[in-house]
């Protein structure tokens, strides 16, 4: 079975700045796919970045970027240029990769990051 | 991108009735769904899998019985909490994979906040 393992369940950043959230994994799979997702106070998921794990290259989406290392099977998130609305859970996933969209997805626990003014 | 809605938003029941919830992909076809149960401050914990056509799997400790999942369409899928306790309030979320390409993502709905008295 796979398990994901955030540690840091509070973060805070002042706006403007960096901050990097840590994921760790466990799984004996190959072929798999590394998720960030956020929830605002609004409580919709929303999906923040995707690795596949069989791409090298680090995956990038604006002022998010992760560090992928998948020989230590570490999957961290960097949010560059914090914004206040950027406050909200974050929660690193795992999904194996399948065929039909019935693989299900493993969460972490969970990161609460407030960013402020 | 894909969309998710969910029905309703908040319900509020009496102890011992039934409560449906509704899951829809708005504009793709879902042959499977996933179910999510969420508590305050926790992160999701996966349900079960609603399967379109066929029974649903569900997640070692979740009661089948408790919470019936009905798939009837490829946009459709129901979770009915029956016989409700207070213990069984929650927030509950779906998420389908997204059509195509897109299967290797998730998209959730906007969740239903169910409060039993």
């Amino acid at each position: 079975a796979q398990t994901v393992t955030q540690s840091q369940p509070e973060m805070s950043v002042q706006e403007a700045e960096t901050v990097t959230l840590s994921c760790t994994y466990d799984t004996s799979e190959n072929n798999y796919y590394l998720f960030w997702y956020k929830q605002p106070p609004s409580r919709q998921m929303i999906l923040v970045i995707r690795q596949e794990a069989y791409k090298q290259q680090n995956a990038t989406e604006n002022r998010f970027s992760v560090n992928f290392q998948k020989a230590a099977k570490s999957f961290s998130l960097k949010i560059s240029d914090s914004q206040l609305g950027d406050t909200a859970m974050y929660f690193c996933a795992f999904m194996k990769r399948g065929f039909g969209g019935s693989e299900k997805l493993v969460f972490g626990k969970g990161t609460k990051l407030t960013v402020n003014p | 991108g894909a969309v998710v809605s969910q029905h309703p938003s908040r319900v509020i029941c009496k102890s011992g009735t039934s409560v449906k919830i509704e899951c829809r992909s708005l504009d793709f076809q879902a042959t499977t769904m996933f179910w999510y149960r969420q508590f305050p401050k926790q992160s999701l914990m996966l349900m079960a899998t609603s399967n379109e056509g066929s029974k649903a799997t569900y997640e070692q400790g979740v009661e089948k019985d408790k919470f019936l999942i009905n798939h009837a369409s490829l946009t459709l899928s129901t979770l009915t909490v029956t016989s409700a306790h207070p213990e069984d309030s929650s927030f509950y979320i779906c998420s389908a994979p997204g059509p195509g390409l897109a299967g290797a993502e998730q998209f959730f709905g906007p969740g239903t906040r169910l409060t039993v008295l």
